[in-house]
């Protein structure tokens, strides 16, 4: 079947505009995770998502950063009045069930780069 | 909190070298641990995983043994190829932490020469 999937896979905005990305995870897998990969970072869990709840927010770096999850299925992050520092590759992945010994299957991403 | 180690890089071989790439984590629970790998202009993907100790986990040639009493999952590969060059990171997913999430060491960049 397809993989996780991620649209756009290239967004430049500039300085204080709203973005919103979304992932559309592997059917069935209920649970979905959203990474940043930076330069400067490396990889950086954001947040994670067990149906349609959020038990962990622990990663967004600002309340700026906000997602949801409808349906079980896609999600959107979105980014308010986005930063110069908000430059990045934002990663989707997601597992069957969430356990730790499960794969987590990553989407090809979106390069965000904020002007 | 969780963390993961592993040698920086560039490391760059010749076609056939033995590659070992070091990787050490820290975690409250028990974790499972993963090497990705992320080719030239595409996704990260799994390469191989192991969940508990003394596992081995393998793939294209790739070896990775969890070993608790060092707490290391050093990634090994006895002849490598050009088709090889990519960037490594070593993870972990740790039980009873809510969410799994994966924590990523920093990524080796490896280029083979022919």
């Amino acid at each position: 079947g397809a993989g996780v999937s991620q649209s756009p896979s290239n967004k430049v905005t500039e300085k204080g505009k709203d973005v919103e990305l979304r992932c559309d995870p592997i059917s069935g897998h209920t649970a979905l995770y959203w990474y940043r990969q930076s330069l400067g970072q490396g990889l950086e869990f954001l947040i994670y998502f067990q149906g349609n709840s959020a038990p962990d927010k622990s990663g967004l770096p600002s309340d700026r950063f906000s997602a949801e999850r409808t349906g079980g299925s896609v999600s959107t992050l979105t980014i308010q009045r986005t930063q110069q520092e908000d430059s990045a590759v934002y990663l989707c992945a997601s597992s069957l069930a969430g356990r730790a010994q499960e794969t987590q299957y990553f989407g090809p991403g979106t390069r965000l780069l904020v002007l | 909190g969780d963390s993961v180690t592993q040698m920086e890089g560039p490391v760059t071989l010749s076609e056939e070298a033995f590659l070992t790439i070091n990787c050490t984590y820290t975690a409250t629970g028990y974790p499972s641990l993963f090497w990705y790998v992320q080719y030239p202009g595409e996704g990260l993907q799994l390469l191989l995983k192991a969940t508990k100790a003394d596992d081995k986990g393998s793939n294209k040639g790739f070896e990775a043994t969890y070993r608790k009493e060092t707490t290391s999952f050093h990634l090994e590969k006895g002849s490598v190829q050009v088709s090889d060059s990519a960037v490594y990171f070593c993870a972990l997913s740790d039980r009873g932490g809510g969410s799994e999430k994966l924590v990523f060491g920093k990524g080796t960049k490896l280029t083979v020469n022919p």
